[in-house]
């Protein structure tokens, strides 16, 4: 059974950092390409940046670009993303995807805010 | 940027009815859509990929069509446990671009 799991999510300032993680079982994770997907308060969802299978190819939405990393491990079988300077319209609940949401996790919040 | 334009925001039907709702994409994305189910609380769940492939588990009631730019799910008979909000994605190109969601009621 595929199992993704997100961790690192909380309250942060405007302007701090924080780091995502997605722990993935049940598949091999590093055969597909992986994504973060995230959903504001009442709002709909939003594709955040996707890496492909190997880590070489890096995509980001215009928003998010220069502020967000997104990485893996394969070794580890985990997905990673980076937050810095974050802003207020950060604040959304984030998913980590398995490849163009065939699979999702539980979601974490991430709530920015001073 | 690739525009996807999801129809109707909200819709409240019967027990039975047949349901169907519609995303227009603003360029070609040929097959590259996919289908979600989210209901309150939850992760969304895959539906339909390829535009017309009905995803693992999937009931039979539900069904992916593509008519030129217009994608439609489509539930044949609404029961109880499809009450849920709905997106598309298109993921032919980046950034990957939703639709709005429609939320489906019961009447």
């Amino acid at each position: 059974e595929v199992q993704l799991v997100e961790s690192g999510g909380g309250l942060v300032q405007p302007g701090r950092s924080m780091k995502l993680s997605c722990a993935a079982s049940g598949f091999t994770f590093s055969n597909y390409g992986m994504a973060w997907v995230r959903q504001a308060p009442t709002k709909g969802l939003e594709w955040v940046a996707t890496i492909s299978y190997d880590g070489s190819s890096t995509y980001y939405r215009d928003s998010v670009k220069g502020r967000f990393t997104i990485s893996r491990d394969n070794a580890k079988s985990t997905l990673y993303l980076q937050m810095n300077s974050l802003r207020s319209e950060d604040t959304a609940t984030y998913y980590c995807t398995r490849g163009a949401g065939g699979s999702w996790g539980q979601g974490v919040m991430v709530t920015v805010s001073s | 940027d690739i525009q996807m334009t999801q129809s109707p925001s909200s819709l409240s039907a019967s027990l039975g009815d047949r349901v169907t709702i519609t995303c227009r994409a603003s360029q070609d994305i040929g097959n590259y859509l996919t289908w979600f189910q989210q209901k309150p609380g939850k992760s969304p769940r895959r539906m339909i990929y390829g535009a017309t492939n009905l995803a693992a588990g999937v009931p039979s009631r539900f069904s992916g069509s593509r008519s030129g730019s217009d994608y439609s799910l489509t539930i044949s008979s609404l029961e109880s446990e499809d009450v849920a909000d709905y997106h598309c994605l298109q993921s032919i190109q980046y950034p990957h671009t939703f639709g709005a969601g429609t939320k489906l009621e019961l009447k």
